[in-house]
């Protein structure tokens, strides 16, 4: 069964700092694709960064990037220089190729990130 | 720059009563998904669909209803609506599968 892993229920991190968000997956179709979504306390839902398994980069967008490592099966998000607007919940997510009963995306049970002034 | 549309924000049931949340997306999205997010769980495939006329089962499809008429919209019905049913609903839409989903504001349902 394909699952995504987020271990961290909160995190806390200084302003202008970096922070490492932890995500896991588990599959066993070579193809797939992983996404970080971000959920502030107003409740929408932020696309941030993708990640395909066959992409041979990690991805990254601005102050973000993945820190993709595909023999162990995660797929971290880093946030450089921490802002207060970056407090929020965030969300991993996996997709699985296939349609109908064998489509999947899967969203890990999200980690609250605090930024402290 | 609409995106997507989530029709109506809050709503308050009782048990036994039918509604339709309506999602809309103004971006010629081909694929529209819906969620339903509780605490503690992330988001949960509700249903979803490939295209106009299409609409497939997502992982917890029981209870719920969908159809997808026009291409910019994305119907998500509730038949005989249940306590279990009370969360927060999101809508989202996507060019294609492998492409990012855009999410509406999501629609907060009570049960009672």
């Amino acid at each position: 069964a394909q699952k995504i892993t987020q271990t961290q229920p909160g995190m806390f991190v200084q302003e202008k700092e970096a922070v490492t968000l932890d995500c896991t997956y588990d599959t066993s179709d070579p193809s797939y694709g992983l996404f970080w979504y971000k959920q502030p306390s107003s409740g929408e839902m932020i696309f941030l960064i993708y990640q395909g398994s066959y992409d041979q980069q990690n991805a990254t967008e601005g102050r973000y990037s993945l820190n993709f490592q595909k023999a162990r099966k995660s797929a971290n998000l880093v946030i450089s220089a921490s802002q207060l607007g970056d407090s929020a919940m965030y969300f991993c997510a996996m997709r699985l190729p296939g349609l109908g009963s064998n489509y999947k995306l899967t969203f890990g049970k999200g980690t609250l990130l605090t930024v402290n002034p | 720059n609409a995106g997507v549309t989530q029709t109506p924000k809050f709503r308050v049931l009782k048990t036994g009563q039918s509604m339709t949340l309506l999602c809309a997306q103004d971006m010629n999205h081909e694929y529209m998904y819906w969620y339903r997010q509780d605490p503690g769980m992330g988001l949960r495939l509700i249903h979803y669909s490939v295209g106009e006329g299409t609409t497939a089962k997502g992982e917890v499809p029981d209870g719920y209803n969908v159809s997808r008429l026009k291409k910019q919209n994305f119907l998500l019905g509730l038949e005989s609506a249940a306590p279990s049913q009370t969360s927060v609903y999101f809508c989202a839409s996507s060019y294609r599968q492998n492409q990012p989903q855009h999410f509406g504001d999501g629609t907060r349902l009570s049960i009672l």
